[in-house]
């Protein structure tokens, strides 16, 4: 079956503190891979993408993940946080880039000052 | 860049009437759009994909009678929610594929409320 998984629900991260969100995923084809964010009662904002090449995409606001097919994952990092990132990071994977995508559960950033 | 504009962004209606909600692509055609459905925390799931000018496709479980999609141009999609009920309660959310290569454009969504 098709899936996303996001094993963290909640991460509590102090501002400056290096932090990765996991993402595996279980897909029969060759994923294309995204990362979203969605602060509260708003809608989704893309931070990064992969599709193919180069394994580490970066994204907006100083993101980055790491695609690895042996492992399934598609990690979302950042060197050091801050306050404004505190959010809910969704990871998703569809078929191709048109929209009708498999989203995991949701990871909520809160940071702590 | 492409935008999505979702119209209302919230909404609060008794039980029994109807709502409807209008997804826009404002500055690029869309023949294809998405509705998912949020309920609190949890993700997003989709509902259905409007197809401009015929059907809407619906993934199973959703009620096609109730949620009823109407996508009659290029550029406007729009989700009615049939007698609403509290359980119908949640954040709607539209998107429309960019070009091959790009990702899905989203909607602010609509937070609706059912009381």
């Amino acid at each position: 079956a098709q899936s996303v998984t996001q094993p963290d629900i909640h991460i509590t991260v102090s501002e400056g503190a290096s932090l990765e969100l996991r993402c595996n995923y279980s897909y029969g084809a060759t994923p294309y891979l995204f990362w979203y964010v969605q602060s509260p009662g708003q809608g989704l904002q893309l931070l990064l993408k992969y599709f193919s090449g180069d394994t580490l995409v970066q994204g907006i606001k100083g993101f980055e993940a790491e695609f690895k097919r042996s492992q399934s994952s598609f990690n979302l990092r950042k060197p050091s946080v801050h306050w404004s990132d505190a959010a809910e990071y969704f990871c998703a994977v569809g078929p191709r880039s048109q929209g009708n995508l498999i989203f995991g559960k949701g990871t909520k950033l809160s940071v702590k000052p | 860049g492409a935008v999505v504009s979702q119209h209302p962004s919230w909404v609060i209606c008794k039980s029994g009437t109807s709502v409807k909600i209008e997804c826009r692509s404002l500055d690029f055609q869309a023949t294809t759009m998405f509705w998912y459905r949020q309920f609190p925390k949890q993700s997003l799931m989709l509902m259905a994909t409007s197809n401009e000018g015929s059907k809407a496709t619906y993934e199973q479980g959703v009620e096609k009678d109730k949620f009823l999609i109407n996508h009659a141009s290029l550029t406007l999609s729009t989700l009615t929610v049939t007698s609403a009920h509290p359980e119908d309660s949640s954040f709607y959310i539209c998107s429309a594929p960019g070009q091959l290569d790009t990702e899905a454009f989203f909607g602010q969504g609509t937070r609706l409320t059912v009381v």
